[in-house]
């Protein structure tokens, strides 16, 4: 079964509004987090790392402002994106690692169609 | 950044056709996963390697860790249907980073 759960699975919204996305680990704690975007036909591309206690990791290029993460607990990681626009729609995907040396597992994926 | 590269991009085979792809960096990593994505869903591993050399295998599927630590190469036997799907395969260069994904192979199986 699924050891990360991600909601919701898909949202439309106007533009201008705020939509946050969820992403938990059912059976593990998890202190980090990554949350990746997927457009059509290409690959999953990292945007921030969370952390859980501090201050998210944004790659290069990633707005803070406008991509607001919160690792509230060792269980739950949101991104909030921030007077979406219909360039923000895409697959949003997050993955956490039971541990620092094992592998990742990814939530369902969340596909957001702002229009 | 860090670029992994996969191939074929794509592949069409016929059902019961055995299939290979590998993925290729400049870069060592320690870790190599592979991943396979169905439309609108998430990655599912498929495949975790952790050595050097490490030949694993999962049913049908199997994936090694190349010698140089600079590739890793997986392999489908008897392809069926099901086995349609985009395979990504992704590097960790140090424990407690993330993990690098290539650009995918996408995979189809002709009946």
């Amino acid at each position: 079964g699924a050891v990360v759960s991600q909601h919701p699975s898909w949202v439309i919204c106007k533009s201008g509004t705020s939509v946050k996305i969820e992403c938990r680990s059912l059976d593990f704690q998890a202190t980090t987090m990554f949350w990746y975007r997927q457009f059509p036909k290409q690959s999953l591309m990292l945007m921030a790392t969370s952390n859980e206690g501090s201050k998210a990791t944004y790659e290069q290029g990633v707005e803070k402002d406008k991509f607001l993460i919160n690792h509230a607990s060792l269980t739950l990681s949101t991104l909030t994106v921030t007077s979406a626009h219909p360039e923000d729609s895409s697959f949003y995907i997050c993955s956490a690692p039971r541990t620092v040396s094992t592998e990742a597992f990814f939530g369902q994926g969340t596909r957001l169609t702002v229009v | 950044g860090q670029q992994l590269n996969q191939s074929p991009q794509s592949m069409f085979i016929q059902e019961g056709e055995d299939v290979s792809m590998n993925c290729t960096s400049s870069s060592i990593f320690n870790t190599w996963l592979w991943y396979k994505q169905d439309p609108g869903e998430g990655p599912v591993l498929l495949i975790a390697l952790y050595k050097a050399g490490e030949l694993t295998s999962n049913g049908r599927l199997t994936a090694q860790f190349g010698i140089t630590r600079k590739d890793s190469f997986l392999n489908i036997s008897a392809s069926i249907p099901s086995d349609v799907g985009i395979y990504f395969c992704a590097g960790q260069l140090e424990y407690g980073q993330n993990f690098v994904f290539g650009p995918g192979t996408r995979l189809s199986v002709l009946p």
